[in-house]
């Protein structure tokens, strides 16, 4: 069965950074892309980041390029969102999504279900 | 950037009915369309996958159809589960956009 847990969301100050996690199971982690896609509260949902199954090729939303980084570590089945300037439009809920089929970009199977992020004084 | 405009946002059903929920998209992206649905706290449910394609597992009374720029999730004899809130997604090209949402309830 496959799993996705996300975890490392909280509340952070404006400017401040926080890196979140994707802890995935029940699949092999290295075949497949993976993407960060967020939701704020009471609003649709934005795609955030994407990342090849072997790290070499990332993608971002203009609204974050330059300040979140997407990176995974295939030996720990981890996926990792580093977020850095946090700004208070970047309260939402973060989830990370698995691409339907290896090597390829068609869009997320699996979802995990999401950690709170609140950037507030 | 492909902009999705997802209607309704809001609709109401019966069980028995049939409804339908579009997605039209701003540029020809063929049929790299994906729909979803999600209950509150929980993970996102994959329905169809490339405008049509049922997912494994997933009931037949939804189906999906569509092709370049409009797209419709149809869901049949609607049952008080399927209360949730439905989604596309274009993954033609970079950054993937989503459809704004469809909250169905049902009555």
């Amino acid at each position: 069965e496959v799993q996705l847990l996300e975890s490392g969301g909280g509340l952070v100050q404006p400017g401040g950074s926080l890196r979140l996690s994707c802890a995935a199971s029940g699949f092999i982690f290295s075949g497949y892309a993976m993407s960060w896609v967020r939701q704020p509260p009471g609003k649709g949902l934005e795609w955030v980041s994407a990342i090849s199954d072997g790290g070499g090729t990332t993608y971002y939303a203009d609204s974050v390029r330059g300040r979140f980084t997407i990176s995974r570590e295939n030996s720990k089945n981890t996926l990792y969102l580093q977020m850095n300037s946090l700004r208070g439009e970047d309260t939402a809920v973060y989830y990370c999504a698995k691409e339907v089929r290896s090597n390829s970009w068609y869009g997320p199977d699996y979802w995990g279900q999401g950690t709170l992020v609140t950037v507030s004084s | 950037e492909t902009t999705l405009t997802q209607s309704p946002a809001f609709m109401s059903a019966t069980p028995g009915d049939k409804v339908n929920i579009s997605c039209k998209a701003s540029q020809d992206i063929d049929d790299d369309v994906n729909w979803y649905r999600q209950k509150p706290g929980e993970a996102a449910i994959f329905l169809i996958q490339e405008a049509t394609t049922l997912v494994p597992g997933i009931s037949p009374r939804f189906s999906g159809s569509g092709y370049g720029t409009d797209f419709t999730l149809t869901i049949n004899n609607i049952e008080s589960e399927d209360a949730a809130y439905y989604f596309c997604l274009q993954h033609d090209n970079f950054p993937y956009t989503f459809g704004q949402g469809t909250k169905l309830e049902i009555k």
